[in-house]
């Protein structure tokens, strides 16, 4: 079946810095790549929606200066959390949709602590 | 517009007994529904898909799920609980056709007593 694969799994870093996360979709193409960030004991709330070659759709409220998303490729999208600060710190997930594959694919999540 | 409710936060059940996850759902077209399931620090997992085929869904793990548009609701259930299906569980609505934006549920943690 459809994979995503997410890295890293996991990352600390310092307050002012930026983090990169990557998701991959394996074997199929994601035209369609949607990043989520959960945070403790709450749903996934869905932060930006970014097609293949094009800008990437924020939600309301998401700051798309400090979530830069990036689908260059149908393979490939990338989050980057830029001067991050400790209020970022959360699960961060992405989900993957292309060609007959309809049911959204899940990465594996990030865990991002800010300290 | 479209929205999911899932009625219960938290779920309790002995091993062996069935489980029952109720949601429903609103929405102004007939929607595709999900039922998905995340293990503590990970990520999710697709039990099963409901995209306007047959109304009663069977996924992975014994895992089955039925559409009652009468009652706009996707109820999951799984006749013996395993220990190993402790987790949290989420129901997802998206409009249908491919590339539509997906609405979550606010998760129910199902607890599994030995």
């Amino acid at each position: 079946g459809a994979v995503v694969s997410q890295h890293p799994s996991r990352v600390i870093c310092k307050s002012g810095t930026s983090v990169k996360i990557e998701c991959r979709s394996l074997d199929f193409q994601a035209t369609t790549m949607f990043w989520y960030r959960q945070f403790p004991k709450q749903s996934l709330m869905l932060m930006a929606t970014s097609n293949e070659g094009s800008k990437a759709t924020y939600e309301q409220g998401v700051e798309k200066d400090k979530f830069l998303i990036n689908h260059a490729s149908l393979t490939l999208s990338t989050l980057t959390v830029t001067s991050a600060h400790p209020e970022d710190s959360s699960f961060y997930i992405c989900s993957g949709r292309g060609g007959n594959n309809y049911g959204y694919t899940f990465g594996s999540g990030t865990r991002l602590t800010v300290v | 517009a479209q929205s999911v409710t899932q009625l219960d936060s938290h779920v309790s059940v002995s091993e062996g007994t069935p489980v029952l996850l109720r949601c429903n759902y609103s929405s102004s077209y007939s929607p595709s529904l999900f039922w998905y399931v995340q293990h503590p620090n990970k990520g999710l997992q697709l039990l099963l898909k409901y995209t306007s085929a047959a109304t009663l869904v069977k996924g992975i793990n014994g895992f089955e799920a039925e559409f009652k548009k009468s009652e706009t609701s996707f109820h999951l259930t799984k006749p013996s609980a395993h220990m190993s299906d402790a987790a949290e569980y989420f129901c997802v609505v998206s409009a249908p056709g491919g590339y539509q934006k997906v609405t979550f549920g606010t998760g129910t943690k199902l607890q599994v007593i030995p």
